[in-house]
């Protein structure tokens, strides 16, 4: 089973930041915190992964609470083309560690 | 990262036959999944396969349903036998990029299957 909880759905507004959740109470310490998603008729698209730091590419960032059980993924100027499925998963992130997913939030950028 | 090919891209096929989908990595990975994505829903991992060795099934998967095969570094093919209209969905390839931090992990475009 997934580890990790999300909204159904969001929606934002082009050109805002949009500003994703993610629960997941029971992380270990080892485990990471990893983000895809998914555009329709697409395969999965590797985002960003952290720790314990929160993290920045050219995509997105990721903050991550101190606690670590709970993660916030920001689209920071979100346009038509982020509309998508956002996966927010858990893993060690070894050689053995498959990627189990969850139902994901399904983002809608509005015009 | 990997560049990750499948075939075919989709296919319509009558209930009872099997269809053998292709997988093509552009590099060397030691390990290749397939995932199973039914309408409107999230990716379902069927199993692990290392080359060289079985592949590993996710429970509620077997090898008779779901036969795997994985000749080399860069090449495996998912089998989906005596189809019937439940098994329509997306099959999709993953390869684990042990050249990546961590181990990450990239995805082919996917097999759209519908069975009638």
């Amino acid at each position: 089973d997934a580890k990790t909880t999300q909204p159904p759905s969001m929606d934002c507004a082009e050109g805002r930041a949009a500003n994703l959740p993610c629960n997941h109470s029971t992380i270990s310490g080892n485990e990471y915190v990893y983000w895809y998603r998914q555009i329709h008729s697409q395969g999965p698209q590797y985002i960003i992964h952290g720790l314990k730091n929160n993290e920045t590419n050219e995509m997105a960032s990721l903050i991550i609470t101190e606690d670590r059980k709970s993660s916030t993924l920001i689209l920071p100027h979100a346009t038509l083309r982020d509309t998508a499925v956002y996966y927010c998963i858990v893993r060690v992130g070894n050689r053995d560690d498959k990627i189990i997913f969850g139902k994901g939030t399904r983002l809608h950028i509005l015009p | 990262s990997a560049v990750i090919s499948q075939k075919p891209s989709r296919d319509i096929c009558q209930r009872g036959t099997s269809l053998t989908i292709q997988c093509q990595v552009d590099s060397q990975v030691t390990m290749m999944f397939w995932y199973r994505q039914q309408p409107g829903q999230s990716l379902t991992l069927i199993a692990t396969a290392n080359q060289g060795s079985e592949a590993t099934y996710e429970s509620g998967f077997v090898i008779d349903k779901f036969p795997i095969s994985r000749p080399n570094l860069t090449f495996s093919t998912l089998t989906v036998s005596n189809m019937s209209p439940e098994d329509s969905s997306i099959y999709l390839c993953s390869v684990e990029d042990g050249r990546e931090a961590l181990y990450e992990q990239f995805f082919g475009p996917g097999t759209r299957l519908t069975v009638l």
